[in-house]
């Protein structure tokens, strides 16, 4: 089946620094990726919508000058933290949609915990 | 507010036992997708239905769209099935992410 690989899966930093998280698909091209995030005991929330070759769409209340995120080509997104803040520590987990797919199933990397100290 | 709501929170129950989880919706969608969230945090898809029911090995999804209302069941529940159970929406005419539901916390003792 299709897998979509994220790394790290775990990261610990000071607060200040930046982060960066990847995501790959990596048997199956993507136009479309999305980053969520999610607080203890928490549901997940989207927080933005990549699409390969064009600026990502972020949803209401995150901010796009602190998470950059970059879909250069069509099996890698990045989502970075930009000075990172206590406040920030989540786990932040990405999906694929596969080229080839419409509203069918999304592939979900293993998911990324943050640490901001 | 859009909102997804799912029902019980938390679930203990027997190995062998017939489970069932609900999710209901407030407005029109146009898929909604059944996530399973292992405790290292990893989410796999285990169906995406626009309607009727789907059957995967011992798991079987259904979805009534008048109702505004999908279920999961899991037969003959086994301690592996332990996870939390998400149900997702992608709205109707909406943006394409999907909005969640807080989850079902599954719990199968042996």
């Amino acid at each position: 089946g299709a897998v979509v690989s994220q790394h790290p899966s775990r990261v610990i930093c000071k607060s200040g620094t930046s982060v960066k998280i990847e995501c790959r698909s990596l048997d199956f091209q993507a136009t479309t990726m999305f980053w969520y995030r999610q607080f203890p005991k928490q549901s997940l929330m989207l927080m933005a919508t990549s699409n390969e070759g064009s600026k990502a769409t972020y949803e209401q209340g995150v901010e796009k000058d602190k998470f950059l995120i970059n879909h250069a080509s069509l099996t890698l997104s990045t989502l970075t933290v930009t000075s990172a803040h206590p406040e920030d520590s989540s786990f932040y987990i990405c999906s694929a949609r596969p080229l080839s797919s419409s509203n069918e199933k999304l592939f979900f990397g293993s998911g990324t915990q943050l640490s901001v100290l | 507010k859009n909102e997804v709501e799912q029902s019980p929170q938390n679930l203990t129950a027997q190995e062998g036992e017939f489970i069932t989880i609900n999710c209901s919706y407030s407005v029109g969608i146009s898929a909604l997708h059944w996530l399973q969230q292992h405790p290292g945090g990893g989410i796999v898809s285990l169906f995406m239905l626009s309607s009727g029911k789907k059957k995967h090995g011992r798991l079987i999804a259904t979805i009534n769209i008048q109702e505004k209302h999908s279920s999961l069941h899991i037969t003959a529940s086994h301690p592996r099935d332990s996870a939390v159970y998400i149900c997702a929406v992608r709205w109707r005419g909406g943006a394409d992410g999907l909005t969640f539901g807080k989850g079902t916390h599954l719990i199968i003792q042996p």
